[in-house]
């Protein structure tokens, strides 16, 4: 079946312009996490979907960070007023609770 | 604090000889560990897991990890690495008992020699 897909897989922006990140997780999946890996860095937790459970937001690095998740299903990152540190590939992951989290292969934002 | 460590930035093997990735691990709790990989151009992939049971877990790949209490260690190894090996490896550590919120290594880059 279809995987987590990510859109778009590269994205290019202007320091102080905001940025959408989308995130389709894998059919009947309850969970969906975000990751972020910078350069030559390991994956750092950014938030984290559970049904309809209030998200566990103590990853985000700073207010300009948020994400929503529609229906239970689609989720989108935001980043507003992008800073050149926010350059990183921004990786979603989908799962049912307690069981293992399928990775999608990311978006990759530039920020100049 | 809760953290994972990998000794080994980047790791370099023949064709055929055995592996040994580390992986160092700070947690209070109970742990649940992982061990991903990352292919060039591809998204993560589960290798294996420990939940609990036996202390040495077999994968894919011919991959295997061995849970060690004692040393707060969790080390990946491969008897045979294959050239279709060299990604870039990643130890986690779940956080949220169960709840897959991981905390990642920085990761061990492993290079194959023909």
């Amino acid at each position: 079946g279809a995987g987590v897909s990510q859109s778009p897989s590269n994205k290019v922006t202007e320091k102080g312009k905001d940025v959408e990140l989308r995130c389709d997780p894998i059919s009947g999946h309850t969970a969906l996490y975000w990751y972020r890996q910078s350069l030559g860095q390991g994956l750092e937790f950014l938030i984290y979907f559970q049904g309809n459970s209030a998200p566990d937001k103590s990853g985000l690095p700073s207010d300009r960070f948020s994400a929503e998740r529609t229906g239970g299903s689609v989720s989108t990152l935001t980043i507003q007023r992008t800073q050149q540190e926010d350059s990183a590939v921004y990786l979603c992951a989908s799962g049912q609770q307690q069981e293992t989290q399928y990775f999608g292969p990311g978006t990759r934002l530039l920020v100049l | 604090a809760q953290s994972v460590t990998q000794p080994d930035i980047h790791i370099t093997v023949s064709e055929g000889a055995s592996l040994e990735l580390r992986c160092n691990y700070s947690y209070g709790a109970t742990p649940y560990l992982f061990w991903y990989v990352q292919s060039p151009g591809q998204g993560l992939q589960l290798l294996l897991k420990y939940f609990s049971g036996d202390t040495l877990v077999q994968g894919i790949k011919g991959f295997e990890a061995e849970f060690k209490r004692s040393q707060s260690s969790f080390n990946l190894r491969k008897p045979s690495v294959h050239w279709s090996d060299a990604a870039e490896y990643f130890c986690a550590v779940d956080i949220s008992g169960g709840y897959n919120k991981l905390i990642f290594g920085a990761g061990t880059r492993l290079a194959v020699h023909p």
